[in-house]
């Protein structure tokens, strides 16, 4: 079975700009939630999507935004990029379902931002 | 307070003996706890998961729960260079689908 694949890997922007980076899940799964993560604040939870609708939100501006297609295909969108958006982004899938939560995490998009 | 705190280490052990890494957390609603385990620049990878208080053994790994004291922990057993990694505790949140990482121990096995 195929893992979770993320795209692209590597991206390089400038201050102001916007990106979006995308999340394939695992076949069958639901759910896909993304993540931040910076040497100095950890692995931090922006949201999570199940079945097209965002079903939790972390503490982020609202400058980041998510959406979820048909197909269980997640994108995040960053607008307005700032040096401190410089991190790594981790999408993780799982089944969704309350009783069965493991996330399984993708390769992870790093992002500089100059 | 920390929602999920672990000591950043690192942790030090010699090869072949034990290694114990430990998580707290603050909710006690918390239902679901995981351990994932993460190589310089790569990214978390999921090595166990327990739902109920007591142990839960896979291989050399056993992940122990303790709800009461809202503490979770887990135990490397014959510990090898391979397992120097950091090791990232996560706990469900307010939501069973939102789950919360702790900011990782790193953990270096000495031959």
């Amino acid at each position: 079975k195929a893992g979770v694949t993320q795209t692209p890997r590597y991206l390089i922007k400038t201050r102001g700009q916007q990106v979006t980076l995308s999340c394939s899940p695992i076949s069958g799964h639901r759910s896909v939630s993304w993540y931040q993560q910076t040497p100095g604040q950890g692995l931090q939870f922006l949201f999570e999507y199940f079945s097209e609708t965002q079903r939790n939100k972390g503490n982020f501006p609202g400058r980041f935004s998510g959406r979820q297609f048909s197909n269980s295909r997640s994108e995040m969108n960053v607008s307005t990029l700032e040096l401190g958006d410089s991190a790594l982004y981790l999408c993780a899938s799982s089944s969704g379902l309350s009783d069965m939560n493991e996330q399984f995490f993708g390769p992870g998009t790093r992002l500089t931002v100059l | 307070q920390k929602e999920v705190e672990q000591n950043s280490g690192p942790l030090s052990v010699p090869e072949g003996a034990i290694a114990s890494l430990n998580c707290t957390y603050s909710d006690r609603g918390s239902q679901s706890f995981f351990w994932y385990r993460q190589y310089s620049g790569k990214s978390p990878e999921l090595i166990m998961f327990i739902y109920s208080n007591g142990d839960k053994e896979d291989g050399r790994f056993t992940a122990q729960l303790n709800k009461a004291s809202q503490y979770v922990s887990l135990l490397i057993r014959d510990s090898q260079p391979s397992d120097s990694a950091t090791y990232l505790c996560a706990v469900t949140g307010s939501s069973a689908s939102k789950i919360i990482f702790g900011s990782g121990t790193r953990l270096s096995i000495r031959p």
